[in-house]
């Protein structure tokens, strides 16, 4: 069955550092997400993708965080000055957008700010 | 404001016990609810979905939800629970049209008792 997969599974870094977690969505999918879940906290949206552009971001998602389609497989989130308070736990999810707004996750990626 | 309430942090019950998980929501619009279930290390797997028609919904591993607009409710229930059922659900709403986002519950940790 076709999933999502994200890499790294586990990423430390340095406060100021630039990050960037890569998914690969499944392969007929056309909308793409982030999320992100702080530990003991909820899962909050980030931003959607559709058609090589933003749909929707909400106000975590500001001009420290990009996202963008390099190619036709893999949809990347790049944090260029991590915080401390970055550290969460980073889903990707994707869709086919056909019938409504079914979203199928990745398994994360941990984000980890020293 | 759009929220998902799921009020049980924490259930434990008993194998091949009945269970019964809670969530309501506060929607401005036509809601459309999800349950995802997340296994340790896992990604979000999707559950069951509701978007119109019936109210009472099937989903993957046995599990249905009922849809009650007068109480704003999306209750997930199995009749009998097994071992491999111990993780963490998480409630969900949004709006049907793809490329939006998903409003998560804190979820619910389930754990399973011989």
């Amino acid at each position: 069955e076709p999933e999502v997969t994200q890499t790294p599974s586990h990423q430390v870094t340095q406060m100021g550092q630039e990050v960037i977690l890569r998914c690969v969505p499944i392969s007929n999918h056309l909308y793409f997400y982030w999320y992100r879940q702080i530990l003991g906290q909820k899962v909050e949206f980030l931003v959607s993708f559709y058609n090589n552009e933003i749909s929707e971001k909400s106000e975590i998602f500001d001009d420290q965080f990009s996202v963008e389609r390099p190619d036709g497989s893999n949809f990347t989130l790049k944090i260029r000055s991590t915080k401390l308070e970055d550290s969460a736990m980073y889903f990707c999810a994707s869709g086919t957008g056909e019938g409504g707004n079914e979203q199928f996750f990745g398994p994360g990626t941990r984000l980890t700010v020293l | 404001a759009q929220s998902v309430t799921q009020p049980d942090i924490h259930i434990t019950v008993s194998e091949g016990a009945s269970l019964e998980l809670r969530c309501n929501y506060s929607y401005g619009a036509t809601p459309y609810l999800f349950w995802y279930v997340q296994s340790p290390g896992q990604g979000l797997q999707l559950l069951l979905k509701y978007f119109s028609g019936d109210t009472l919904v099937q989903g993957i591993k046995g599990f249905e939800a009922e849809f009650k607009r007068s109480q704003s409710s999306f209750n997930l229930r199995k009749p009998s629970v097994h071992w491999s059922d111990a993780a963490e659900y998480f409630c969900a709403v949004g709006a049907r049209q793809a490329g939006t986002a998903l409003i998560f519950g804190k979820g619910t940790t389930l754990s399973v008792s011989s």
